[in-house]
């Protein structure tokens, strides 16, 4: 049973690109959670979303940031007009429905971005 | 104030030593608390959760002060492959976690 898939592990985006992050969850996952860990901090919420759902994007910018979990597919986390400030680690979670809760979650190796 | 506050180390002591970390919490209506361990670039990863009475798991033990609003972890005769960052994690939103920053455990031969 594969864990949580995120793709690509590094990437590289040169100032103003647009940069997509992907997480496939495990299997019988339905809830998907974005997390940023700047260098020599702690995780930082972004998103959490279902299935076609955003539940709550409380922790993502207001601008240039957006997220989306479709139908079919993995998660997508995607950054315009990246800046030297969103270089980070991007650590994606998944969970069966209701037990993050009690259980916790399981994240991805995780995507770190780096703009130049 | 941050939600989740914990001590960044480093904790250096020999093999064999007992270690212990504290972390404190903002919101006393949080509800589920739980240890993670990370490894240098590498992804979070559980160790335990941490329940009101306390728990234990090997060599590991949480403990939560519900009153005091902070949870401890216990790590006793440490082995070198302890060695990580010990991150403390509070939910308060059912399905938002805060994470701490993060104790930094260097266990030396």
């Amino acid at each position: 049973n594969a864990g949580v898939m995120q793709n690509p592990r590094h990437l590289v985006r040169r100032r103003g690109q647009e940069a997509r992050l992907r997480c496939s969850p495990m299997k019988g996952h339905s809830h998907v959670y974005w997390y940023r860990q700047l260098p020599e901090e702690g995780l930082k919420f972004m998103v959490y979303l279902q299935k076609e759902n955003i539940i709550d994007e409380s922790g993502m910018p207001k601008e240039r940031f957006s997220a989306e979990f479709p139908k079919e597919g993995p998660s997508i986390l995607r950054i315009q007009q990246v800046v030297r400030g969103d270089s980070a680690a991007y650590f994606c979670a998944s969970s069966p429905a209701g037990t993050a809760y009690n259980y916790g979650y399981t994240f991805g190796s995780g995507t770190r971005l780096t703009v130049v | 104030r941050k939600e989740v506050e914990q001590d960044p180390g480093p904790f250096n002591v020999p093999e064999g030593a007992t270690v212990a970390f504290n972390c404190t919490y903002s919101n006393s209506a949080s509800q589920s608390f739980f240890w993670y361990r990370q490894d240098c670039r590498k992804e979070p990863k559980l160790l335990m959760s941490v329940y009101s009475s306390g728990n234990e798991d090997g060599r590991f033990t949480a403990q939560l002060n519900r009153a005091s609003q902070y949870i401890s972890l216990l790590i006793r005769d440490s082995k070198l492959s302890d060695s990580a960052t010990y991150l403390c994690v509070v939910n308060m939103n059912f399905n938002k976690f805060y994470f701490g920053s993060g104790t930094k455990l260097n266990v030396k031969p």
